[in-house]
């Protein structure tokens, strides 16, 4: 069983658009996790929701906008979308109560073209 | 500001030596640390991790290995084994505060291990 899943793990789409990326967590964890990827690799933290609620957020264009219905969802959507926005995206999860690890999923590679 | 960083883009070891790869740090807030490794179309996978209470941890072929003093992190795999091929990621956190245990990542170091 799938322990943090994303949808869809490809996406192409073209400039200007609008598109959401899927996260779902059967871990029971509180806390949530937008991680983005760059063509140079680095992987940083972009949002997180603990109990459905914002409590990190990052330098990050308003054209991005998480929102998480419940503790075990995580959605992430982009308006307008840019050149530059094309990465990886990972969700993650963790439970506070526990260890410092996270959790990831396997990612959406986003093209914008 | 790179607060993590992995200074070997790369390395190469022979199957049964010995890996070290390493991590440098500049916040002096981070107190928590952890080590991922990523296969090629897959999400980062949790490895081991290291509080700055302690200076070094172990689980089987991983130890990681903190020097506070010096801001330097280092795993070792031994013996290295093929299937150990990957990305390896340095990531640290601080508790407390604002940081609800947001991961800082390095930029990763590609190991191969050659049969």
């Amino acid at each position: 069983d799938t322990a943090v899943s994303q949808t869809p793990k490809y996406l192409v789409t073209q400039m200007g658009n609008d598109k959401s990326i899927k996260c779902e967590q059967n871990l029971g964890h509180d806390t949530m996790y937008w991680y983005k990827q760059d063509s140079k690799k680095f992987l940083k933290i972009m949002f997180s929701y603990n109990n459905k609620e914002l409590i990190i957020n990052e330098t990050v264009p308003n054209r991005f906008s998480p929102k998480s219905p419940d503790k075990a969802h995580l959605n992430l959507h982009i308006n307008s979308l840019e050149l530059g926005d094309s990465a990886v995206y990972f969700c993650a999860s963790r439970q506070t109560s526990g260890g410092g690890e996270q959790y990831f999923g396997p990612g959406t590679r986003l093209t914008v073209t | 500001d790179q607060q993590v960083k992995q200074n070997s883009p790369s390395l190469s070891v022979q199957e049964g030596r010995i890996s070290i790869l390493n991590c440098d740090y500049t916040n002096s807030m981070f107190d928590y640390f952890l080590w991922y490794k990523k296969y090629p179309a897959e999400g980062p996978t949790f490895l081991i991790s290291i509080s700055s209470i302690k200076d070094k941890n172990e689980d089987g072929r991983f130890t990681v290995f903190l020097n506070k003093s010096a801001k330097h992190l280092s795993l070792h795999i031994v013996p290295s084994q093929p299937g150990d091929s990957a990305v390896y990621f340095c990531a640290a956190s601080a508790s407390g505060g604002t940081s609800y245990g947001k991961l800082t990542f390095g930029q990763g170091t590609i190991l191969t291990v050659h049969p």
